[in-house]
């Protein structure tokens, strides 16, 4: 079955620096890997996603992801951090290779950006 | 366009009360999904409908019951509140193409005390 993994809980990050958001995943053939945000009170919003194609992916809110198979990551990056920029973070995984299709999603990074 | 409405956002339930959490979408998608949300537990998959009339149990069905009589609604009921599932209670829609995202409801937040 697939797995998600986000080993960090918490990011802390000044304003303007640059901001990563880690995920790793488990799946048994190729996976579709996805990142939402979850602002307070609010439902999960996309960000962006990796189905196939080229490594780099960008979203929105001048997020981007890259794609690495080896390492079976998909780390989220903003390069310069805004203050509205901190939420819950989750990455979550599909695994083409299994006849489950449900969506897998991480525990959840909160990041805050300090002014 | 309204996506995924769910309601009511906040209740307060007493123990051993029965109550239904209302979804609807509006995006004529086959599949929705039912997750509880604790904290720094991420989302857990409570029940799934792949179309009007087919429902599934996830991960933590125990407690819960689901219908899907139509293809915008997807109703979840608690029979007998315990406290076990005071949580964030979030509706999702997608289509049948599985490279799409998720869409997600704003949530209902309840408390069973």
């Amino acid at each position: 079955a697939q797995s998600v993994a986000q080993p960090e809980d918490q990011v802390n990050v000044a304003e303007g620096n640059p901001l990563t958001v880690k995920c790793t995943y488990s799946v048994s053939g190729n996976p579709y890997l996805f990142w939402y945000v979850q602002y307070p009170n609010r439902g999960l919003q996309f960000l962006l996603k990796y189905i196939t194609g080229d490594n780099l992916v960008k979203g929105s809110y001048g997020f981007e992801a890259e794609f690495n198979k080896s390492q079976t990551s998909f780390h989220l990056k903003k390069p310069s951090a805004l203050v509205s920029d901190s939420a819950l973070y989750f990455c979550a995984v599909r695994d083409l290779g299994s006849n489950d299709y449900k969506l897998s999603f991480g525990a959840g990074t909160t990041v805050t950006v300090r002014a | 366009n309204a996506g995924v409405t769910q309601t009511p956002k906040f209740r307060i339930l007493k123990i051993g009360q029965s109550m239904t959490l209302q979804c609807t979408q509006d995006m004529n998608h086959n599949y929705m999904y039912w997750y509880r949300q604790d904290p720094g537990m991420g989302l857990k998959l409570i029940y799934y409908s792949v179309g009007a009339g087919i429902t599934d149990k996830g991960e933590v069905p125990n407690g819960y019951n689901v219908s899907r009589s139509t293809t915008e609604d997807f109703p979840l009921r608690l029979e007998l509140a315990a406290p076990s599932q005071t949580s964030v209670y979030f509706c999702a829609s997608e289509g049948q193409e599985l490279n799409q995202p998720q869409h997600f409801g704003d949530g209902t937040r309840l408390s069973i005390l």
